[in-house]
């Protein structure tokens, strides 16, 4: 079936340092995507979320990046922080859908 | 912030007997979900709420699970008679309108369900 994963379980950095979290997706009818932060012993936070007919969009210290020819979602956090160690996951639905498919998840370190 | 708030925390559970999970959306939210997380799989959808009706539901959602809103405010998950494998995290969830609307879902902070 069709389905949105991660390509790394857990991803390293040092603070101050930028992340890159990556996702793949492959229902190509998908039209929204989302990126949450879920920290431990809390529900997934919202963080950003872009349009199929978007390709970048930007927030505070984060950016999405969406490649749709080849099924592709980043979430890059500027000047990574002790507080932004969680995981990770990437959300995506179809066009005229509220069912919200979820990746597995990545988890983030950030080392002081 | 405005957020959704959900209790009990942790609920623990015989098998067999019901359980309600219930959920109180951020005020100005039409749309509710309910969310599952096994420990250590992905967050997987179960049912979606509007206008006093379901609009969509997961092949999880079988008849044993039920939603209501019984008045302006609470929205719960009922489960008839709990299993085991109803053990899991569960989460509400609530948007000003459906996705296609460009209108994220903000999540509760999850009830534990565990059935002994």
């Amino acid at each position: 079936g069709e389905s949105v994963g991660l390509h790394l379980p857990t991803l390293s950095v040092q603070e101050g340092d930028n992340s890159i979290i990556n996702c793949a997706y492959s229902n190509s009818a998908s039209d929204y995507f989302i990126w949450y932060k879920q920290e431990s012993g809390k529900g997934p936070q919202f963080i950003i979320d872009i349009r199929s007919n978007m390709d970048k969009r930007q927030g505070q210290r984060v950016t999405v990046l969406l490649n749709k020819t080849v099924k592709h979602l980043s979430l890059q956090i500027a000047a990574t922080q002790p507080g932004d160690s969680a995981v990770y996951f990437c959300a995506e639905t179809p066009y005229g859908n509220n069912r919200l498919a979820f990746g597995k998840g990545n988890q983030v370190v950030v080392i002081p | 912030e405005p957020e959704v708030t959900q209790t009990p925390s942790h609920q623990v559970t015989q098998m067999g007997q019901e359980v309600i999970l219930r959920c109180v959306p951020i005020s100005n939210h039409l749309y509710f979900y309910w969310y599952r997380q096994i420990l250590g799989q992905k967050v997987e959808f179960l049912v979606s709420f509007y206008n006093n009706e379901i609009s969509e539901k997961s092949e999880i959602f079988d008849d044993q699970f039920s939603v209501e809103r019984p008045d302006g405010s609470n929205f719960t998950l009922k489960i008839r008679s709990t299993k085991l494998e109803d053990s899991a995290m569960y989460f509400c969830a609530s948007s000003e309108g459906p996705d296609w609307g460009n209108q994220p879902q903000h999540f509760g902070d999850g009830t534990r369900l565990s059935i002994l």
